[in-house]
């Protein structure tokens, strides 16, 4: 079946402009995270949503960065005003359920912002 | 900071040698544990995962890894590794008191020489 799909796939960007990055979990899946893997580092976590409960942003590293939800369907990651320190590989994942389900990933968005 | 640490971040090995990749976390509660990994232009997938039970868990394609709570570990073994184990492998800790995400370790990179 459908996996998880994300795209773009590659994304090269100025200094200062928006980017939207696009995350398609699988079908069922009422839970779907955004996480972050700087250049030979563990992926950081980001924003979590779980069915219609408010999203958890604790992750997000600063107000550039904001994410949205539709109902259990498509999610847009959005960084404005990018810098450079915001290259990286965006992954996204979801899961059946919350905390010991598995999270099926993604093939992720790498961001290069020059 | 609750964290997880993967304290050798590239191990070389030949074929046939057996493997033990180190993973610590800092957490005294209850966790859930996960060992993810990345084939090169692959996906992250989930090799196995730990929740309750008997601390001994087996995975796919013969890896396993031992809970030990007292140590705050959860290392991954493979008796004897194939050169088709190349990958990343990353540790991944859902903490009780920490939502729903995941926390990673910085990953290990394995190399199997043929």
């Amino acid at each position: 079946g459908a996996g998880v799909s994300q795209s773009p796939s590659n994304k090269v960007t100025e200094k200062g402009k928006d980017v939207e990055l696009r995350c398609d979990p699988i079908s069922g899946h009422t839970a779907l995270y955004w996480y972050r893997q700087r250049l030979g580092q563990g992926l950081e976590f980001l924003i979590y949503f779980q069915g219609n409960s408010a999203p958890d942003k604790s992750g997000l590293p600063s107000d550039r960065f904001s994410a949205e939800r539709t109902g259990e369907s498509v999610s847009t990651l959005t960084i404005q005003r990018t810098q450079q320190e915001d290259s990286a590989v965006y992954l996204c994942a979801s899961s059946i359920g919350q905390g010991r389900e598995t999270q099926y990933f993604g093939p992720g968005t790498r961001l290069l912002v020059l | 900071a609750q964290s997880v640490s993967q304290h050798n971040h590239h191990v070389i090995l030949s074929e046939a040698a057996s493997l033990e990749l180190g993973c610590n976390y800092s957490y005294g509660g209850t966790v859930n544990l996960f060992w993810y990994v990345q084939y090169p232009g692959q996906h992250l997938q989930l090799l196995l995962k730990y929740f309750s039970g008997d601390p001994l868990v087996k995975g796919i394609k013969g890896f396993e890894a031992e809970f030990i709570k007292s140590k705050f570990s959860f290392n991954l073994r493979k008796p004897s590794v194939q050169w088709s184990d190349t990958a990343e492998y990353f540790c991944a800790v859902n903490m009780g008191n920490a939502g729903n995400m995941l926390t990673f370790g910085g990953g290990t990179r394995l190399m199997v020489k043929p």
